[in-house]
């Protein structure tokens, strides 16, 4: 089993669609999540850290739930730009860093 | 400009010749890591470094050498490559302190060894 699971898509969705992405991660250990986006073999970038309490940055809201070991990221009134690939990133104890594989996104007009 | 470059872009090469791939910071971060991505596979982390003279294995450290002698550096090594390296590799770099462990990722680099 992966330590970082996500579903790899892909997720078409019409523009202004809210979509919802999970990560499940294994290592309870775990202490910090992110959530990073990466447009078509380009770097990824990271778009928020998730914290215990939740947080939100304009359309995106990002959750934890350390009791289920998973995090989820929501994004609403989604854009053409928002097309892209959604990593889930989770810290170990070691302060290494494990990667889920990348949900696709795909916003059509 | 607040960046993590990394040299060469593109590389192909033939089994068994030893190559470098460069990785630099100018933020001043403690935290730098090496990740391969592979179809399917994700980014896997290789190796990465809490500060200078610290380096620890990630998942998949075989066929790989790293150093820190520098704050800014953390250049990979593959002393003997082979073709199941052949992959993109991205490094990245971090701070440790808050806001933490938020990466910044080289443009990365692109390998093929034949």
């Amino acid at each position: 089993r992966k330590e970082v699971e996500q579903d790899p898509g892909p997720f078409n969705v019409p523009e202004g669609a809210t979509v919802a992405f999970n990560c499940t991660y294994s290592n309870s250990a775990s202490q910090s999540f992110f959530w990073y986006r990466q447009d078509c073999r380009k770097e990824p970038k990271l778009l928020m850290s998730v914290y215990s309490s939740g947080n939100e940055d304009g359309r995106f809201t990002a959750q934890l739930n350390r009791a289920s070991q998973y995090i989820s990221l929501l994004i609403r009134d989604s854009k053409l730009s928002d097309s892209a690939t959604y990593l889930c990133v989770v810290k170990g104890g070691n302060n290494d860093m494990r990667f889920g594989a990348g949900t696709r996104l795909t916003v059509k007009p | 400009e607040a960046q993590v470059t990394q040299n060469p872009r593109y590389l192909i090469t033939v089994t068994g010749k030893k190559l470098t791939v460069t990785c630099s910071q100018n933020m001043n971060h403690e935290y730098m890591s090496w990740y391969r991505q592979d179809p399917g596979l994700g980014l896997r982390q290789i190796y990465y470094s809490m500060n200078v003279e610290v380096t620890d294995k990630g998942d998949v450290p075989e066929g790989y050498k790293v150093s820190r002698k520098e704050k800014r550096n953390f250049p990979l090594i593959l002393e003997s490559p082979s073709p199941n390296q052949t992959s993109l590799y991205f490094c990245a770099s971090s701070k440790t302190g808050m806001p933490s462990y938020e990466q910044y990722f080289g443009p990365g680099t692109r390998l093929t060894v034949t």
